[in-house]
């Protein structure tokens, strides 16, 4: 089992940039989430997903951020402008309904 | 409304010390539990959960927690801490289909 996949796994950009992160779940995972972590604020739901429909947008922070979830196998975290401030680590996890939760590795984006 | 709260933000132990972090959650409906660990600089992995039945679960790398319902508590204990259990450890509750995350508690073994 490869476990939830994320790409890239670093990413450096510049402010007003189009930043694109992406997940694939866990083959059978019918839940995908994605977490933003920071020092300052610690781990945030951004969104979570159930059967492809997002279910929860309330954690995004501005409309500065879209997630999409085109199939059962594939989703994108897109910020456009970046800002500094969204430099974080940003997690993908996949899980059945209300089930545990594994993560992937995470992308670490840096906005300068 | 769902909540998590973890009371010790830092603890510092020495190698062989017994470790106790405390976990409160809050929420009404049937309560599903989590200790997740995150090493530094990885991504958070579970290290044991209550759905139902005993309320003492086992987890990995010798961790244990008890699901204590008249206390809202799922405290995490480890009767001997190894340097490398160094990390950040985070409390969650289930709620309808996604967890909630307690601050974390950094977990610093001194050898």
């Amino acid at each position: 089992d490869a476990g939830v996949i994320q790409s890239p796994r670093h990413e450096v950009t510049e402010m007003g940039q189009e930043v694109t992160l992406r997940c694939k779940p866990i083959s059978g995972h019918n839940s995908l989430f994605w977490y933003r972590q920071t020092m300052m604020r610690g781990l945030e739901l951004l969104i979570y997903f159930n059967n492809n429909v997002p279910i929860d947008d309330s954690g995004m922070p501005e409309d500065r951020f879209s997630a999409k979830m085109p199939n059962a196998s594939f989703s994108t975290l897109k910020i456009q402008p970046s800002e500094p401030r969204d430099s974080a680590v940003y997690f993908c996890a996949s899980s059945v309904t209300r089930g545990e939760q594994y993560f992937g590795p995470g992308t670490r984006l840096t906005v300068t | 409304a769902q909540s998590v709260s973890q009371h010790n933000h830092h603890v510092i132990l020495s190698e062989a010390a017994s470790l106790e972090l405390g976990c409160n959650y809050s929420y009404g409906g049937t309560v599903n539990l989590f200790w997740y660990v995150q090493y530094p600089g990885q991504h958070l992995q579970l290290l044991l959960k209550y759905f139902s039945g005993d309320p003492l679960v086992k987890g990995i790398k010798g961790f244990e927690a008890e699901f204590i319902k008249s206390k809202f508590s799922f405290n995490l204990r480890k009767p001997s801490v190894q340097w490398s259990d160094t990390a950040e450890y985070f409390c969650a509750v289930m709620g309808a289909n996604n967890l909630f995350f307690g601050t974390g508690t950094r977990l610093t073994v001194i050898p």
